[in-house]
């Protein structure tokens, strides 16, 4: 089976700018998440979806970071205005049920300066 | 605060040595995994132990869940350098939340 896609790999943006992140998950996959790993550090998560409703968001900062999920399937995740601290890899993972095994892609590597 | 401490944080050894790396917690897990994580990917699924006490083989891994389900442990017998990676364990919380990771073990085995 095809594993899960993101795009960008890689993003240098300056602080203030906005960035967005593209992940599309597993078919079939009911659950997609958004992690940040810092260096050095492991996932954290910043929100969950099951189908196309927010599941949980409790650690996304919400005054900078957005996600959508359109029709249950493809996710992006926003970043306006992105500051030095945002520098890190965005992983997005999918499940086929929540508390499933997680699939994660190759993540898209941020850099903010 | 660290939820799941994992130890030790960096591990360097020579090809055909055993290790062993630890995850440990205060909290009481429903289940947890490990992962490896190679540089440049994304984490990658090991196992699943859900039972205290339980132990599973893969390969030349053996992976230890805690009888109180609140630590686990990774034995690598005959380590070769294609097991080098960041070595991630994640708690299922349950009810009381998603999956906790660890900061890993970042383990790099020399030919």
């Amino acid at each position: 089976e095809a594993g899960v896609a993101q795009s960008p790999r890689y993003k240098i943006i300056e602080k203030r700018q906005s960035v967005a992140f593209w992940c599309n998950p597993i078919s079939g996959h009911a659950t997609l998440y958004w992690y940040q790993q810092i260096l050095g550090q492991g996932p954290k998560l910043l929100i969950q979806f099951q189908n196309n409703g927010v599941v949980d968001d409790s650690q996304l900062p919400k005054d900078r970071f957005s996600a959508e999920r359109l029709k249950g399937v493809d996710s992006t995740l926003k970043i306006q205005p992105a500051k030095l601290e945002d520098s890190a890899v965005y992983l997005c993972a999918s499940s086929l049920f929540s508390r499933g095994a997680l699939h994660f892609g190759n993540g898209t590597r941020l850099t903010v300066t | 605060t660290q939820l799941l401490e994992q130890s030790p944080q960096f591990l360097s050894i020579q090809e055909g040595e055993n290790l062993t790396v630890y995850c440990n917690s205060s909290s009481v897990f429903s289940s947890l995994q490990w992962y490896r994580q190679e540089p440049g990917e994304g984490p990658v699924l090991l196992v699943t132990v859900v039972t205290g006490g339980e132990v599973k083989k893969l390969k030349r891994l053996t992976f230890q869940f805690g009888d109180a389900r609140k630590d686990s442990s990774l034995h690598i017998t005959a380590a070769q350098t294609g097991d080098t990676g960041l070595y991630l364990c994640a708690g299922d919380r349950g009810s009381q939340g998603n999956l906790i990771f660890g900061k890993g073990t970042k383990l790099s085995v020399k030919p």
